[in-house]
């Protein structure tokens, strides 16, 4: 069973500082996405990497960096951490391919104060 | 942009009653559709999903989904919900051509014993 792995469960951090959420898969993925899903609007792309180095932007980027050196590890990185970012952070991980689904980690609640 | 709607924000039903929630996209060419569901306290995970071929797509745990191209819609359907079947449902479709998945805002399902 596909494993996906994201390294805190709740995360508090305060205004200004740099904020790392890892996530890791076990399944050979080429996919890795970050989400962020807050209530009333769903689940929301930050960025997704296709390969290792690869990354793109998604819906939401502004505020946020990706870091992909291994296939299996996805960082996503909060340069100045803002109250407006608090939220629950999803990974998720899929083969390549338009019919590969998602598979999620069980996500990071992170508050910013 | 494609973009997903769904238009039912929180549902209460009545154990045994059946079950339908909307969802609509916008793109008009092919894509893939899938539904996703959270359970209270879990990670996001895979209910169904529709490629190619029959429109009606069977999942876990008794439910199934439409796709009907002329409308543009994957309606999630259960003819008789139970208890355990609270969650929140998310439609998503993957972008044709690219490896990005664009979710709908979700319904919080409320099974009443």
């Amino acid at each position: 069973d596909v494993k996906v792995t994201q390294s805190s469960r709740y995360l508090v951090k305060r205004t200004g500082e740099k904020v790392f959420l890892e996530c890791v898969q076990d399944m050979d993925h080429e996919n890795m996405f970050w989400y962020r899903q807050d209530p009333g609007l769903g689940l929301r792309l930050i960025y997704f990497s296709y390969d290792v180095k690869m990354k793109e932007k998604g819906d939401i980027p502004e505020g946020y960096s990706v870091s992909r050196e291994k296939k299996e590890r996805f960082s996503l990185i909060l340069e100045s951490a803002s109250t407006n970012q608090t939220s629950m952070y999803l990974c998720a991980s899929s083969y390549r391919g338009m019919n590969s689904p998602l598979h999620f980690g069980n996500g990071t609640r992170l508050t910013v104060t | 942009a494609q973009s997903v709607s769904q238009h039912n924000h929180h549902v209460i039903l009545s154990e045994a009653a059946s079950l339908e929630l909307g969802c609509n996209y916008s793109y008009g060419g092919t894509v893939n559709l899938f539904w996703y569901v959270q359970y209270p306290g879990q990670h996001l995970q895979l209910l169904l999903k529709y490629f190619s071929g029959d429109p009606l797509v069977k999942g876990i745990k008794g439910f199934e989904a439409e796709f009907i191209k002329s409308k543009f819609s994957f309606n999630l359907r259960k003819p008789s919900v139970q208890w355990s079947d609270t969650a929140e449902y998310f439609c998503a479709v993957n972008e044709p051509g690219y490896q990005k998945v664009t979710f709908g805002t979700g319904t919080k399902l409320q099974v009443i014993p």
